[in-house]
């Protein structure tokens, strides 16, 4: 079957560093979205990766590795306002396929 | 800036009855989907567009209905409401091409309580 599994839920010190994981299980396999969204409002797009390897956007950056199956998306310098829920979403035969999401809470 | 916006944010319904959830974007994007959002799920995709009058069946249809009579507008209608339709329900649209190709774009999203 086709699957994407994230975290439920992971804290983090501002100005620290957090990565969130993301796995997959799909066929035809073909890029993977990361978006942000905070408590009740849309979620906006940060990343696709389609390719392996690091992709850098300020702050945060989104690493993909294909043969793995997996993902990650990489916060630095935390702040409080990334306090939010991170959906990842895997391309699959022109579908996506949904992570239910990882709820980062941010600490003083 | 996309502009998807749903013209509701909080709606309260009585079961059987029929409900419509409105959306509407403002950049002329081809591809348009309605989701439920639910607690411990991913997105789960009821229906999309990527045409006027065009719509395709995504992974739970059932008890739904669309309606895309204008590019910019794509109505979600639960024919006869149920509890169990009672969720978070979310807009998006993306420019023409492939499902997925591209980013979608959201609205804020309509909560949706059916007693």
């Amino acid at each position: 079957g086709q699957n994407i599994d994230q975290p439920t839920e992971m804290t983090a010190t501002e100005g620290a560093i957090v990565q969130i994981n993301c796995t997959y299980q799909t066929s035809g396999f073909n890029g993977l979205f990361w978006y942000q969204q905070h408590a009740g409002e849309a979620p906006t797009f940060l990343s696709y990766n389609v390719l392996d390897g690091l992709e850098e956007k300020g702050r945060f950056s989104s690493f993909l590795s294909r043969s793995k199956g997996y993902s990650y998306l990489l916060l630095k310098e935390l702040q409080m306002k990334d306090s939010a829920s991170y959906l990842c979403a895997g391309r699959s035969n022109y579908q996506l396929i949904w992570g239910a999401g990882t709820k980062l809470i941010i600490k003083p | 800036d996309v502009k998807v916006t749903q013209s509701s944010r909080y709606l309260v319904k009585r079961t059987g009855e029929k409900v419509f959830l409105e959306c509407v974007q403002d950049m002329d994007h081809e591809n348009m989907f309605w989701y439920r959002q639910d607690p411990g799920l991913g997105l789960r995709l009821i229906y999309f567009s990527y045409d006027v009058k065009m719509k395709e069946k995504g992974d739970i249809p059932e008890g739904y209905s669309v309606s895309r009579e204008k590019k910019e507008r794509f109505s979600l209608i639960l024919e006869s409401a149920s509890t169990n339709q009672t969720s978070m329900y979310l807009c998006a649209s993306s420019p023409s091409g492939a499902v997925g190709n591209q980013p979608q774009h959201f609205g804020d999203g309509t909560r949706l309580s059916i007693l």
